[in-house]
């Protein structure tokens, strides 16, 4: 069974721009999340969608946001970019709400110039 | 809030020098605690799921055991090939599901 995708897995992007990453569930997984993981913060979390709908959201400003499709694919987008964004993006699914487990994505590295 | 601290911050062992990575956390409710590792530059792997006190297991050289307060991670005659970050996180049992991440261990197997 493939794993989680994410695409692009690397982007440069100047301030003040916006960007779109992507996020592939595992196949029959219904619960996408997303965290950020930069070198001073570790990983911390974003949002999770289970059936197209936003469930939890983590301490971030309004400029991230994000939405789930009804095959489960998950985008995550940033608006008005600022240094401070670059980080490594990583998506994670599970099948479900009962299961617990995370499985990652190799990530989308973001770097804001 | 749920707290994640992890030591030490970094390891560096000879190849078969045994020891074990600590992973203390502090949660309203624990309903589970993970191992995962990372190599550079990829994302998370996952290891381990713990429940309850006293729970353990075992994959290869690894062994994740769980108390009330902490977690241990025990490698067991470490090869090169296992050199990586090695990530704990918890997960509260109730309201926001979202897992809560320690800064990681770096371990470094010196062959």
């Amino acid at each position: 069974k493939a794993g989680v995708t994410q695409t692009p897995r690397y982007l440069i992007k100047t301030r003040g721009q916006q960007v779109t990453l992507s996020c592939s569930p595992i196949s029959g997984h219904r619960s996408v999340s997303w965290y950020q993981q930069t070198p001073g913060q570790g990983l911390q979390f974003l949002f999770e969608y289970f059936s197209e709908t936003q469930r939890n959201k983590g301490n971030f400003p309004g400029r991230f946001s994000g939405r789930q499709f009804s095959n489960s694919r998950s985008e995550m987008n940033v608006s008005t970019l600022e240094l401070g964004d670059s980080a490594l993006y990583l998506c994670a699914s599970r099948p479900g709400l009962s299961t617990d487990t995370q499985y990652f994505g190799p990530g989308t590295r973001l770097t804001v110039l | 809030e749920d707290q994640v601290t992890q030591s030490p911050e970094a390891l560096r062992l000879q190849e078969g020098e045994s020891s074990s990575l600590n992973c203390s956390y502090t949660v309203s409710g624990l309903r589970g605690l993970f191992w995962y590792r990372q190599d550079p530059g990829k994302g998370p792997e996952f290891l381990f799921t713990l429940y309850s006190a006293g729970e353990e297991k075992e994959k290869e050289r690894l062994k994740a055991t769980l108390t009330k307060k902490e977690s241990f991670l025990h490698i067991t005659a470490p090869k090169p090939e296992d050199s990586a970050t090695y990530l704990c996180a918890v997960q509260a049992d109730f309201g926001n599901e979202k897992l809560t991440f320690g800064t990681g261990t770096r371990l470094t197997i010196i062959p």
